[in-house]
């Protein structure tokens, strides 16, 4: 399977909103509500922002929500502070018990 | 508390085996609805899914690398242990392992990698 595509570069100012949008197909994305985010430093390991498209983990702020439609899921931090500043990943269950990330996207607050 | 760690080589040589072992604590993997994956990530590059081994012994692999992979668990030590034959210079990535929870059979989880290891970087070269 190929991977999500996602825009290589978003950014904000402080305060603002951003969203990334994670495209895939009517096998993957469109079909089953199994996206999930990850959110990266640079040089530490991915940490998991949203599951099931747009269940939040516990400790998570609630600025970040998830979201779908069609073939496109979405992740929007609301509020941006500067610690949002980092790669996001979207992720999806493809079947079969397997699963496809996407292209990453950096974040960058202005 | 779930806890991963990857070990292995931080080097091999061009046409090798690859051998990384993934020790864990905090959850069984023999507990129904648990896997273990191992992710890659090239420098300066995205994240790569290339396997997943389940509570139940099944194991699924990514296609475009399936022919190259094994993946294996040792229940009574806590390991999950991922091969990788004819290993090539573009296969230099740090590697990581990770917990997931999956849907199954009317219950539902996260069906996320919610725990992850620290990764452990391996260099493919001569």
């Amino acid at each position: 399977q190929s991977a999500l595509t996602q825009p290589r570069s978003v950014s904000g100012s402080p305060g603002q909103s951003v969203t990334i949008s994670c495209t895939g197909t009517s096998s993957d994305v469109g079909y089953y509500d199994y996206v999930s985010w990850y959110q990266q430093y640079p040089g530490k390991a991915p940490k998991v922002m949203m599951s099931n498209v747009n269940k939040r983990p516990s400790g998570v702020p609630d600025r970040f929500s998830g979201s779908k439609s069609g073939n496109t899921a979405s992740l929007t931090i609301s509020g941006l502070q500067a610690e949002d500043e980092a790669d996001y990943y979207c992720c999806s269950y493809v079947g079969r018990y397997s699963y496809v990330f996407g292209t990453g996207t950096k974040v960058t607050v202005l | 508390q779930i806890t991963l760690k990857e070990s292995g080589p931080t080097r091999v040589n061009p046409t090798q085996t690859l051998t990384l072992t993934c020790t864990f604590s905090g959850f069984s993997l023999s507990s129904t609805r648990v896997g273990v994956a191992w992710i890659r990530q090239p420098p300066g590059e995205a994240l790569e899914w290339l396997a997943l081994i389940y509570w139940d012994d099944d194991k699924r692999y990514s296609p475009s690398l399936k022919s190259r992979l094994t993946v294996t668990k040792d229940t009574s030590k806590n390991q999950v242990v991922l091969t990788m034959t004819n290993m090539d210079p573009v296969d230099t990535a740090t590697y990581y392992c990770a917990h997931i929870m999956v849907s199954f059979g009317g219950v539902e989880a996260d069906d996320a990698f919610d725990i992850w290891g620290q990764g452990t970087m391996v260099t493919v070269s001569s």
